[in-house]
């Protein structure tokens, strides 16, 4: 069974900092793609990041390159997310998600993790 | 960036009725690289169709999609209890991969 298991949520300071992680199971986690999608409080889906099956490369949408930076560790089958500069506007509930490499919807996700940035 | 609008945001359906929810893209969508997924509270969401008209692994049949360009059509032809959620679509043609809102089914 395929398991996808965020954590390091929580409630953090704007300019603060946050590192997500997403632990999985149940595939070849090497040969995925994967990426963070996000769901601010009664809103939709948005997509943040992605990452290629390798690592080598990575996506960000517009509202947060340059603050969010994405890697994944294949040996520990982790992927994580490094939230930086956090604003009021990134507090959303993050999911992971795999899909295999190329035009490939989301396979799979995990139950999410709450992040709340507030003073 | 391609946008999505789903129509209508509510739908308020009975048990057994058919439920018919659209996606309209601000662009063609190539190659119908277009996903419909399923959210309830409390779980992970579940990828329904992909290739805009595909059902994933374990879908029941009552599930179907249709289309292609720009609007696509997610039909459920006999609701049943655990289908009342919201739906969303989804383009994976290019990034930034987008979603339209979401539809929710609610028991009329």
């Amino acid at each position: 069974e395929v398991q996808l298991l965020e954590s390091g949520g929580g409630l953090v300071q704007p300019g603060g900092s946050l590192r997500l992680s997403c632990a999985a199971s149940g595939f070849t986690f090497s040969i995925y793609a994967l990426s963070w999608v996000r769901q601010a409080p009664g809103k939709g889906l948005e997509w943040v990041s992605g990452i290629s099956d390798d690592g080598g490369t990575t996506l960000y949408g517009d509202s947060v390159k340059g603050r969010f930076t994405i890697s994944r560790d294949n040996s520990k089958k982790t992927l994580y997310l490094q939230m930086n500069s956090l604003r009021a506007e990134d507090t959303a509930v993050y999911y992971c998600a795999n899909k295999v490499p190329g035009a490939h919807p989301f396979d799979n996700w995990g139950q999410g993790t709450l992040v709340t940035v507030s003073s | 960036e391609i946008v999505l609008t789903q129509s209508p945001g509510t739908l308020s359906l009975s048990p057994g009725e058919i439920a018919t929810l659209s996606c309209r893209a601000s662009q063609s969508v190539r190659s119908s690289s277009l996903a419909w997924y399923q959210q309830k509270p409390g779980q992970a969401l579940r990828l329904l169709i992909y290739g805009a008209s595909r059902r994933a692994t374990g879908i029941p049949d009552r599930f179907s999609g249709s289309g292609s360009g720009t609007d696509f059509t997610l039909t459920i032809s006999r609701l049943e209890p655990e289908d009342f959620a919201v739906y969303y679509c989804q383009q994976y043609d290019n990034s930034p991969w987008t979603f339209g809102q979401g539809t929710k089914v609610e028991i009329k």
